[in-house]
């Protein structure tokens, strides 16, 4: 079973619009941790967002929020007022706790273009 | 934030050829470094988790002996492509982590690799 599932392959948005990317993971893990990478173009993996399971509140990060269902085990990304620089491709990842290597387990990845 | 350096970022060399990607982390100790792989359109796939002092452990079907994995100190760590074949072409991209679980993995920029 796929640990990390991003079901939408690609994602069109509107310039200033807000957007949601969509998440799932399984594990059966207590303590693990959620992560949102964006890859532009130019293939760098750049951070932006961590939550942890324990973590009750939601994180966010600028425009960047993670709306956490830990039961639904979801953890999709909000990005909101979204702009141009914002086309690249996201992936979702988890760490889980009992993995002492802090291994990443990645999603295939959304690819987001924002339209002007 | 934390910064990790890969050089070189872009490789183009024949058949036969040895390649050697540097990964470092500017900023901080990286307790673990780990070294991807990514196809085109493909999300990242972990080769092998790299500790500072110990051998690499290497995903199942990575091949230890093409992919030699040095970490000789807690900022730098080597991926040797050895007699690269065009096969072997593709984009890597390395990350390292300090201490702590939710510590985010910080990636480097990535080398594309090409092999005529």
């Amino acid at each position: 079973a796929q640990k990390i599932t991003q079901t939408q392959p690609g994602m069109f948005v509107q310039e200033k619009e807000a957007v949601t990317l969509d998440c799932t993971y399984d594990t059966s893990d207590q303590s693990y941790g959620l992560f949102w990478y964006k890859q532009p173009s130019s293939g760098e993996m750049i951070f932006l967002i961590y939550q942890g399971s324990y973590d009750e509140q939601n994180a966010t990060e600028g425009r960047y929020s993670l709306n956490f269902q830990k039961a639904r085990k979801s953890a999709n990304l909000v990005i909101s007022a979204s702009q141009l620089g914002d086309s690249a491709m996201y992936f979702c990842a988890m760490r889980e706790g009992t993995d002492s290597s802090y291994k990443l387990i990645f999603g295939s990845g959304t690819r987001l273009l924002v339209r002007p | 934030g934390a910064v990790v350096s890969q050089h070189p970022s872009w490789v183009i060399c024949k058949s036969g050829t040895s390649v050697k990607i540097e990964c470092r982390s500017l900023d901080f100790q990286a307790t673990t470094m780990f070294w991807y792989r990514q196809f085109p359109k493909q999300s990242l796939m972990l080769m092998a988790t790299s500790n500072e002092g110990s051998k690499a452990t290497y995903e199942q079907g990575v091949e230890k002996d093409k992919f030699l994995i040095n970490h000789a100190s807690l900022t730098l760590s080597t991926l040797t492509v050895t007699s690269a074949h065009p096969e072997d072409s593709s984009f890597y991209i390395c990350s390292a982590i300090g201490q702590g679980i939710n510590q985010p993995q910080h990636f480097g920029d990535g080398t594309r690799l090409s092999i005529l």
